[in-house]
């Protein structure tokens, strides 16, 4: 299966920064990312669909002036949260895949204080 | 990473049977969690089960957790064609989910 790996796995920022998350596909050209968040011991939220070369479709309720995302190349997509808040402050995730093949990423741990 | 192994790989059955997937994992959980994939789109959650539950029922679907064993198993009852999708485990132990490496299910009419 296809290898993904996200950076940073962890990270502490300040209200009102911003931090970007990278995703990459090592080994699969994808097309499609996916970006969820998780909230402590919930279940995961798809957030958006990361498609290469055009703009991603948010789900309802994801503000997508707040959660930038860009899929540049096949390996890379990236997910920047903008003037981040405490309540932002969650695990981020992102999959690629086609059809019914599906590779995670680790994940992303994001604190804001 | 994925920790979590699922069994089997690929599974093909005719409407109107169960199915059944197992997970298995390697670490202590606060809880797991069974989500499908439709091709080519975004997961969809299906059932929580926390570490001091044993099963869990949502409709069709009956899912159970063996603590002991470290393992979790996933029954779909009187399938139909719609239930064609990959599921995955995933685990969450406190830092954020694992996901398994999915069951690809085909339910043909």
């Amino acid at each position: 299966g296809a290898v993904v790996s996200q950076h940073p796995s962890r990270v502490i920022c300040k209200s009102g920064t911003s931090v970007k998350i990278e995703c990459r596909s090592l080994d699969f050209q994808a097309t499609t990312m996916f970006w969820y968040r998780q909230f402590p011991k919930k279940s995961l939220m798809l957030m958006a669909t990361s498609n290469e070369g055009s703009k991603a479709t948010y789900e309802q309720g994801v503000e997508k002036d707040k959660f930038l995302i860009n899929h540049a190349s096949l390996t890379l997509s990236t997910l920047t949260v903008t003037s981040a808040h405490p309540e932002d402050s969650s695990f981020y995730i992102c999959s690629v895949g086609q059809l019914y093949e599906q590779y995670f990423g680790p994940g992303t741990r994001l604190t804001v204080t | 990473s994925q920790q979590g192994e699922e069994d089997p790989q690929a599974l093909s059955i005719q409407e109107g049977e169960n199915a059944t997937m197992n997970c298995s994992y390697k670490t202590s959980i606060n809880n797991l969690q069974w989500y499908r994939q439709n091709s080519g789109r975004g997961l969809v959650h299906l059932i929580l089960i926390r570490s001091n539950e044993r099963e869990k029922h949502s409709g069709r679907l009956r899912v159970t957790l063996d603590t002991s064993k470290k393992s979790s198993s996933l029954l779909i009852t009187a399938s139909r064609a719609a239930d064609t999708a990959s599921y995955f485990c995933a685990t969450d132990g406190g830092e954020g989910l694992i996901f398994g490496t999915g069951t690809r299910l085909q339910v043909f009419p």
